[in-house]
């Protein structure tokens, strides 16, 4: 099956530092997907971005299929930022579930 | 902005009972899913329901579960008789083609 990777696996930040996310798949997948995993356990959706870069306020991500790997980017973090950042994709023709990746922990401090 | 909504958003319920999770998609989505957390691991898909049937489910989706869309807006999961590593954080999500929308989850706690 494909493999999912996303780094780092934990990252600390002091308020107001900018951060990378990354996800790095192994096959061809279809309808990436970020989400943000709030400390109540909520999955917030951030960015639907299959390919290309989309930015929403101080939060912005990028595709690049042919090379297989998303990144998120993180500006200026603020407390509320504080969670585990998931990708997730759809791998396979026949099907149109969301495959998980492992998450990144983030925890801004103040 | 229109967003998926489960209830409750916290059931504990003792081994050996049945619960229903409710969830209301959004509205005109054709596409539905309950996936599942359980606590420090990641999200797992557990079924997907398109026009009145499932359409894929995964290997943990046994025989104790069951998923319904009994009028135009609840989608509901029932688990028959629960067992203590069903505790975990379930997530309903909806779909109109290609991007899904979680709703805020339902913590189940089997004790």
């Amino acid at each position: 099956g494909i493999q999912v990777e996303q780094s780092p696996p934990d990252l600390i930040l002091q308020e107001g530092a900018n951060s990378t996310l990354r996800c790095n798949f192994s096959d061809s997948v279809n309808n990436l997907q970020w989400f943000h995993q709030n400390p109540w356990g909520q999955l917030i959706n951030l960015f639907y971005i299959p390919s290309g870069t989309k930015q929403n306020g101080r939060l912005s991500a990028t595709t690049v299929a042919t090379e297989r790997y998303s990144l998120l980017y993180i500006s200026s973090s603020q407390t509320t930022d504080s969670g585990v950042y998931f990708c997730a994709f759809e791998y396979g023709g026949a099907t149109n579930k969301l495959i998980f990746g492992t998450g990144t922990l983030l925890a801004v401090q103040p | 902005e229109p967003e998926v909504t489960q209830t409750p958003s916290h059931q504990v319920t003792q081994m050996g009972q049945e619960v229903i999770l409710r969830c209301v998609p959004i509205s005109n989505h054709l596409y539905f899913y309950w996936y599942r957390q359980i606590l420090g691991q990641k999200v797992e898909f557990l079924v997907s329901f398109y026009n009145n049937e499932i359409s894929e489910k995964s290997e943990i989706f046994d025989d104790q579960f069951s998923v319904e869309r009994p009028d135009g807006s609840n989608f509901t999961l029932k688990i028959r008789s629960t067992k203590l590593e069903d505790s975990a954080m379930y997530f309903c999500a909806s779909c109109l083609g290609y991007e899904q929308y979680f709703g805020p989850g339902t913590r189940l706690t089997v004790t």
